[in-house]
């Protein structure tokens, strides 16, 4: 098994240029989330899905879309990059609805936004 | 405040030591995680508890509810275990809550 895939491993963007962050799982987790990481912060949940067809909001999920069409694949879309974009992205999925299974995360994206 | 405090933020040890990482929060919880992110950037899961304790190696993980507190205790440390320990805990809703992690370095 692959486990969580992430591409690509690192981006830079303009101001205002939208892009989609890819996030795949081979194991069938019904789980999926998005978060970014800041110096100095935790983990913040941006998106999260509890199965295909499913997704609700986290914490900061504002500049952010995403959609659950297949089990395996959640991407995350920035609709128009702003600088305050600028972070570390971690997929992460576990088995199940919730999130009182182990999480595998993805390698994460690097981003950059000028 | 941050509702899941971890202490220290920096630990430096010698090999062989025993670590201790703390974990407190301020919410109701019904699983808290212990996660490893290495030097790379990758995460990974060690332990996740509801209560009481689990091992896993030279790794020790302890909850106690009442008080709101999780250690992650490592025993003969080694400099392979160098690495950011992060707390998140699971509240009443399918969204986890992290702590800013500790940042670990063991020295031969």
């Amino acid at each position: 098994n692959a486990g969580v895939t992430q591409t690509p491993k690192f981006q830079v963007l303009k101001t205002g240029q939208s892009m989609t962050l890819q996030c795949a799982q081979d194991m069938n987790h019904e789980y999926m989330s998005w978060y970014r990481q800041d110096p100095g912060m935790g983990l913040r949940l941006i998106h999260y899905s509890v199965g295909a067809g499913i997704t609700d909001q986290g914490e900061v999920p504002n500049g952010y879309n995403v959609s659950r069409s297949t089990t395996e694949d959640f991407p995350l879309r920035l609709l128009s990059a702003a600088p305050s974009q600028t972070s570390v992205y971690f997929c992460a999925s576990s088995y199940g609805q919730r999130t009182y299974n182990e999480q595998f995360f993805g390698p994460g994206t690097r981003l950059t936004v000028l | 405040k941050n509702e899941v405090e971890q202490s220290p933020q920096n630990l430096t040890a010698q090999e062989g030591e025993f670590i201790t990482i703390n974990c407190s929060y301020s919410v109701g919880i019904s699983a808290l995680h212990w996660l490893q992110q290495h030097p790379g950037g990758g995460i990974v899961s060690l332990f996740m508890l509801s209560s009481g304790k689990k091992k896993h190696g030279r790794l020790i993980a302890t909850i106690n509810i009442q008080e709101k507190h999780s250690s992650l205790h490592i025993t003969a440390s080694h400099p392979r275990d160098s690495a950011v320990y992060i707390c998140a805990v699971r509240g009443n809703t399918d969204k986890l809550i992290f702590g800013t992690g500790t940042r670990l370095q063991v020295f031969p």
